[in-house]
This record gives structure tokens, C-alpha cells and sequence, in this order.
């Protein structure tokens, strides 16, 4: 089944320690990227890459890094998450920058205390 | 950066037509639009694209003016079942995207 996977769907912790969130599609997509979700402000993007080893910044990269060693994933990192950090998080791929859809992961809410 | 403006929320009831539009007043030349809908709890899903004039689709269809600084997406017919948060989203994928704040439909019996 082609589709966007997320691990861990939730997770809790605590502020600065240190925490990965993966992402891995089946598609054989080029184009990925990594969405925050919070009340009233709809999806902002993070982090963009639009092939192995190209990642480029979105609108609110401050406090994550991101990797694409390889095509089928793109981890976001968060190196010392902060309580302002506690938001839903999306990552999407989609076949090329020249193939508009993009399809979503299931989300993973992370609550930062 | 396109930017985006939309109704926060819409009501209608079942069998009716529903349209809402977008603002997207500084759209690049090489800019598409796309919109997606989302359920609570679950990630967006892509419904339709276009780059000017009519586009339709099994789903809805999208419309969008010469001067491409709006677009209005029109769901025919809806049911209960499209309840749910709908986004414009320029597209251009070299670029960093943005999703609007979205509109909440209501679908009521």
C-alpha cells in the first residue's frame, strides 16, 4: 500500500532532550516535507527537500534540523525541544516538485512540558 | 510567498452546492493551485489543482479567474460526510509552501 508512515505517532517528553520523529514513504518520491499544525494558524511548513541531500528551509525552520541520506526518508530533529515546540506535526511527499499532490502521514502530536 | 485568505467557516446543508473562495492576491506566474481537505485527526488530502480557468474533477470542481488572484473551489451536492477543513495551497514546490488558516465546513442534515 503506497503511503506516508510517522513514528512515533505521540510522544511526550521533556524540555531538551534531545528527540527524532521519522518519516518514510513507499512512493519513490522526490519531494518531502515537514508541516506544524497549531490552533488557528493551519499548516506551516518547516522543512522542504526536493531530493536526496537537498533540504531547504520553510517558514518556521528555527529549532529543527531535518536530513535526506536517503529518498524514501526525512527525519525532523528536534535538538532541544522547547514547550513552544508542543504542536501536530505532518510530513508529506509528493512524486516530483512538478506533480502538485501531496499526500500526508497520519500526524504526530508532540507535547513538550 | 503566496499568501493566502480565506472564510474561516461556511455552513450548508446536505444536497447543496457549496463554493468557497480563496484569496491569493500576489500568486507567482509559476504558481498552481491546489486544495486539500482535512478531517480531524488525520493528515490533508489532496482534492483538485489547477492554473487558470475550470478544472473538474470526480470530486469537485475549481475555478479560477484570468487574473488568478482567487480561486473558488465548488463541492456539488455535499453529504454529511464533507464536513471538514479545506485549504488553498499555492503550489510551487521550489519554493516554501504555506497553508491559509482554512475554512471549516459544516454540513448540517
Amino acid at each position: 500500500e503506497a503511503q506516508v508512515t510517522q513514528n512515533p505517532r505521540y510522544l511526550i517528553t521533556v524540555t531538551g532532550k534531545k528527540l527524532t520523529v521519522t518519516c518514510s514513504q513507499n512512493m519513490n518520491h522526490e519531494y518531502m516535507s515537514w508541516y506544524r499544525q497549531d490552533p488557528g494558524l493551519g499548516l506551516r511548513q518547516i522543512y522542504y527537500s526536493m531530493n536526496v541531500e537537498v533540504t531547504d528551509k520553510g517558514d518556521v525552520p528555527e529549532g529543527y534540523k531535518v536530513s535526506r541520506k536517503e529518498k524514501r526518508n526525512f527525519p525532523l530533529i528536534l535538538e532541544s525541544p522547547s514547550p513552544n515546540q508542543t504542536s501536530l506535526y505532518f510530513c508529506a511527499s509528493s512524486l516530483s516538485t512538478r506533480d502538485y499532490e501531496q499526500y500526508f502521514g497520519p500526524g504526530t502530536r508532540l507535547t513538550v512540558t | 510567498l503566496a499568501k493566502t485568505t480565506q472564510p474561516i467557516s461556511m455552513d450548508s446543508y446536505e444536497g447543496q452546492e457549496v463554493n468557497i473562495t480563496c484569496s491569493h492576491n500576489n500568486i507567482a506566474t509559476n504558481d498552481y493551485i491546489t486544495w486539500y481537505q482535512q478531517f480531524p485527526s488525520q493528515g490533508p488530502r489532496f482534492i483538485i489543482q489547477g492554473y487558470k480557468t475550470k478544472v473538474t474533477n470526480e470530486v469537485a470542481s475549481l475555478f479560477i479567474p484570468a487574473d488568478r488572484k482567487s480561486s473558488t473551489l465548488s463541492l456539488p451536492r455535499v453529504s454529511l460526510s464533507d464536513t471538514a477543513v479545506y485549504y488553498c495551497l499555492p503550489w510551487n514546490a521550489g519554493n516554501m509552501l504555506t497553508f491559509g488558516g482554512g475554512t471549516r465546513l459544516m454540513v448540517k442534515p
